[in-house]
């Protein structure tokens, strides 16, 4: 099984400042990595996929990158309603394996 | 826009059965891998099972294998999971969701159905 492990668990920032998530495998996966936000009381919502692939509607502002073992979230610039949960999602392996979370939190 | 609504969570005794549906609408439900995902109360996100388009080839965490069985109805839009010998693990809001074109990513979600597994 492929362990994904994301750091940091928390991370305060303010708004207007750019989050940096990280999510490392365990062993490659490629690039076939996932981000999921996810919003209190809420489904989880995808982000990027494929690594550094916006889905549908999601704003410029959330992007992606890294291959292989690394992978990052970047999000340029923070907006109130960003300060949630944050999940990375592999799919090269079965079974899949989601990280553990990363809360982002006002500072 | 895609629409999937999860039913059948309730309160089930140690070593039940249950019976999960979701029902699909707005997409062609015939053509996408289908996904259970749980999430253990204040804990994070886990895969459960998935099936294919077809029905034809079904996976599982170990967690669940030889416990759970996936299924689908693609005539009637609609996915299931038959949950036996329930533990209090596992406990959780289950969410069923739609695959991408890849299957193994989750572009659309129900809002979920809470299994409490408890005497």
């Amino acid at each position: 099984e492929i362990v994904l492990t994301q750091s940091p668990a928390t991370l305060s920032l303010s708004p207007g400042e750019r989050a940096t998530l990280s999510c490392r495998a365990s062993q490659s996966v490629s690039g076939y990595l996932a981000w999921y936000q996810q919003k209190p009381g809420q489904a989880p919502r995808l982000l990027i996929y494929d690594a550094s692939n916006r889905a549908t509607g999601i704003p410029a502002r959330f992007s992606g990158s890294g291959s292989g073992t690394d992978f990052t979230l970047t999000i340029s610039s923070l907006e109130p309603e960003d300060f949630v949960v944050y999940y990375c999602q592999q799919r090269n392996n079965w079974p899949l394996t989601f990280g553990q979370g990363t809360r982002l939190e006002i500072k | 826009e895609v629409h999937l609504l999860e039913s059948g969570g309730t309160l089930v005794p140690p070593g039940g059965s249950l019976r999960l549906s979701c029902a699909a609408s707005r997409f062609t439900f015939s053509s996408y891998a289908m996904t259970w995902v749980r999430q253990a109360p204040g804990k994070g996100l886990e895969w459960v099972s998935t099936i294919s388009n077809s029905g034809g080839t079904t996976f599982y965490a170990d967690s669940v294998q030889g416990r759970f069985t996936i299924s689908r109805d693609n005539s009637k839009n609609t996915l299931h999971l038959q949950m036996n010998s329930l533990r209090a693990d596992d406990t959780a809001v289950y969410y069923c969701a739609k695959g991408t074109i890849a299957a193994r990513y989750f572009d659309f979600w129900g809002q979920g159905t809470l299994v409490t597994v408890s005497s």
